[in-house]
């Protein structure tokens, strides 16, 4: 089975700017999460959703939304950039009750 | 709201040698998780403990889940340089059907000299 996948890698942005990312999950998995991966937070819960529906959101600015389609595939999308949201992006799939399993991630600078 | 706290945060090991990497939380958890992220990778899920007390055991790694379920330790024996990066352990933070939904602890970053 394919892993989860991210795009893009790596994406250089600037302040004031949008960016969507991509995630498609393991083939069966209805859930999918978010995570914001930073040296001085750590990993921080971005949003989850299941059958498109978003089942949970954390603590971040409403800059920050997400979306899944009916084929589990998931974006999510941050407006008006900032300089703190230079971080790597995680998306993380998983069955009902199962363990996360992680994308390479999609590593945001913005200058 | 509940923290999920880990000790130490870095630990350098010399090869051979073992170590434990601690996990606390401020609220009971229905199960503890631990993922070990290698430098530039992402995390990858090591195992899950539900049970109050349980021990589970990965060859070199053996997994503890505290009596109170607030509490969670990860024993590594005859540390190797495959060991390297850095362990997290995470617990749910919402309901049972909100399995996505982790607090993750910070982490011990583990660096082993040869």
């Amino acid at each position: 089975k394919a892993g989860v996948t991210q795009t893009p890698r790596y994406l250089i942005k600037t302040r004031g700017q949008q960016v969507t990312l991509s995630c498609s999950p393991i083939s069966g998995h209805r859930s999918v999460s978010w995570y914001q991966q930073t040296p001085g937070q750590g990993l921080q819960f971005l949003f989850e959703y299941f059958s498109e529906t978003q089942r949970n959101k954390g603590n971040f600015p409403g800059r920050f939304s997400g979306r899944q389609f009916s084929n589990s595939r998931s974006e999510m999308n941050v407006s008006t950039l900032e300089l703190g949201d230079s971080a790597l992006y995680l998306c993380a799939s998983s069955l009902a009750g199962g363990p996360l399993h992680f994308g390479n991630g999609t590593r945001l600078t913005v200058t | 709201g509940q923290q999920v706290m880990q000790i130490p945060q870095y630990q350098h090991v010399q090869e051979g040698e073992d170590f434990t990497t601690y996990c606390n939380s401020s609220t009971t958890l229905s199960n503890i998780q631990w993922y070990k992220q290698r430098p530039g990778g992402h995390p990858v899920f090591l195992i899950q403990l539900v049970k109050s007390g349980e021990v589970k055991k990965q060859k070199r790694l053996t997994f503890q889940f505290g009596e109170a379920k607030k509490n969670s330790s990860l024993h590594i024996t005859a540390t190797q340089t495959t060991d390297v990066g850095t362990y997290f352990c995470a617990g749910p933070l919402g309901t049972t059907d909100s399995w996505g939904k982790l607090q993750f602890g910070a982490g011990t970053q583990v660096v082993v000299t040869p």
